[in-house]
């Protein structure tokens, strides 16, 4: 199985600075299409995961232009330009390549005010 | 407006069943495949299962595999997880989620517990 790797699990940011979360996966996530399944979701405190990004850099409807996703064959990054007291929580990604199992995710990144 | 509605939590033994339902609305249910994400409390996510639009193919995580069913009612706009033979380790927080290039739209959950 694929197994995703996110650095670092805790975050400590200072409002208005910038932030940056790694994820790496054990195998390359190029599907046949050529499409990468690589998504990236956040969950806020006591809330339900939504998702921010999809096919590595493509964001949500609603998700602000502050968070931005790169990376690609086996790297993906999640960044966001300026942070905000709203963005508190957990920040996950997931890859939709390789299956089974059909969706894999990684460990969490909790993200907090320092 | 895309809705998720989950329900059919609660208490049970371990080697019970419960059978968890999501109802559907904000868009077409029958074009979309449909999953079951759960979430052990304070910890991280974790697929369970997915059913493909037309019902007719299934997947599921080893750790569920032939304990869990899952199906959906197209007519009724609801997807369904029938779950057997509980174990204390299947106690989380059950999500479902339409599945656009993975889970996009998630529901707010229900919380299942296996205690004696």
């Amino acid at each position: 199985d694929v197994v995703m790797t996110q650095s670092p699990l805790s975050l400590p940011v200072t409002l208005g600075q910038p932030a940056s979360i790694s994820c790496r996966s054990s195998q390359g996530l190029v599907y046949s299409d050529g499409n990468t399944f690589l998504n990236w979701f956040q969950q806020r405190p006591g809330q339900s995961p939504r998702r921010l990004i999809y096919k590595v850099s493509n964001r949500d409807s609603g998700v602000p232009d502050r968070f931005s996703g790169s990376g690609s064959g086996t790297d993906f990054t999640l960044k966001i330009s300026r942070v905000e007291a709203e963005d508190v929580g957990v920040y996950y990604c997931m890859q939709g390549t390789h299956w089974p199992p059909k969706y894999t995710f990684g460990q969490g990144t909790r993200l907090e005010i320092k | 407006e895309v809705q998720l509605l989950e329900s059919g939590g609660g208490l049970v033994q371990p080697g019970g069943s419960l059978r968890l339902s999501c109802a559907a609305s904000g868009f077409t249910f029958s074009s979309y495949a449909m999953s079951w994400v759960r979430q052990v409390p304070g910890k991280g996510l974790e697929w369970v299962s997915v059913i493909s639009a037309n019902t007719y193919s299934t997947h599921y995580a080893d750790s569920v595999k032939g304990r869990f069913t899952i199906s959906r009612d197209n007519s009724m706009n609801t997807l369904f997880l029938q779950m057997n033979n509980l174990r204390a380790e299947d106690t989380a927080v059950y999500y479902c989620a339409k599945d656009g290039w993975g889970p996009d739209y998630w529901g707010q959950g229900t919380l299942v517990t296996v205690s004696s």
